[in-house]
């Protein structure tokens, strides 16, 4: 069965960087796009962008531009996304998600930005 | 960017009875191919969202007959009949017609 298995909770200090990941099984990795998705504690939902690993192609929300980085290693069918410059606005909870119709979800990792 | 704007439910909603979530789009989201691209979400509390419905009226795969999406290009209901609590979370519409995509802001479903 399809899975995406996202790796864990993040401390972070303000400044610095992280690079989270979202490890997909189940399924051929090169064949769908992979999504990431931002969720800020009691709010909704923001698109950041997507990569499709098949041929490392990205497309980001421009307001992501030069804040999030997203990479893929197919050998190891798993998908990343470095946050870079952090700060108190990049606490929140990132998702990874399959596809054009976003059907299949990561668990989720909670950043969290603090000195 | 398109704005999408999701209507409020007047909770809590009794079990068995139905509920309609509305969701707008600052600019239609019929594409040249006919298809209206619009995708409903469920996140219940402490988890992922869950895809319900996508092309506006698709139902996912494995997601109920009880769910059923409608609409125009720029207006859109998500309805929810004979409620059962597993129904109850957030309620979330996605344009996937433009770049960025954009979600509503959510409208969240209690049940009595």
């Amino acid at each position: 069965q399809v899975q995406l298995q996202q790796s864990g909770a993040e401390l972070v200090k303000p400044g610095s960087s992280v690079k989270i990941s979202c490890k997909a099984s189940g399924y051929t990795f090169t064949s769908y796009d992979m999504h990431w998705i931002k969720q800020q504690p009691g709010n909704g939902l923001e698109w950041i962008g997507w990569i499709y690993p098949g041929n490392g192609n990205t497309k980001y929300n421009q307001k992501f531009n030069g804040k999030a980085t997203l990479t893929a290693d197919k050998s190891s069918s798993t998908a990343y996304m470095q946050l870079s410059s952090l700060t108190s606005e990049d606490s929140a909870v990132y998702f990874c998600a399959r596809g054009t119709y976003y059907d299949y979800w990561g668990q989720g990792v909670m950043v969290t930005v603090s000195s | 960017d398109i704005v999408m704007t999701q209507g409020v439910l007047p909770n809590p909603v009794p079990s068995g009875e139905s509920a309609s979530i509305t969701c707008r789009s600052s600019k239609s989201l019929v594409y040249k191919d006919g298809k209206t691209y619009l995708n409903w979400f469920l996140q219940r509390p402490g988890q992922s969202p869950q895809l319900l419905t996508y092309w506006m009226s698709t139902r996912a795969s494995g997601v109920s007959d009880r769910f059923s999406g409608s609409g125009s290009g720029t207006y859109f209901t998500l309805k929810i009949s004979r409620v059962r609590a597993e129904d109850a979370g957030v309620y979330y519409c996605q344009q996937v017609r433009e770049y960025p995509r954009t979600f509503g802001g959510g409208t969240k479903l209690e049940l009595k």
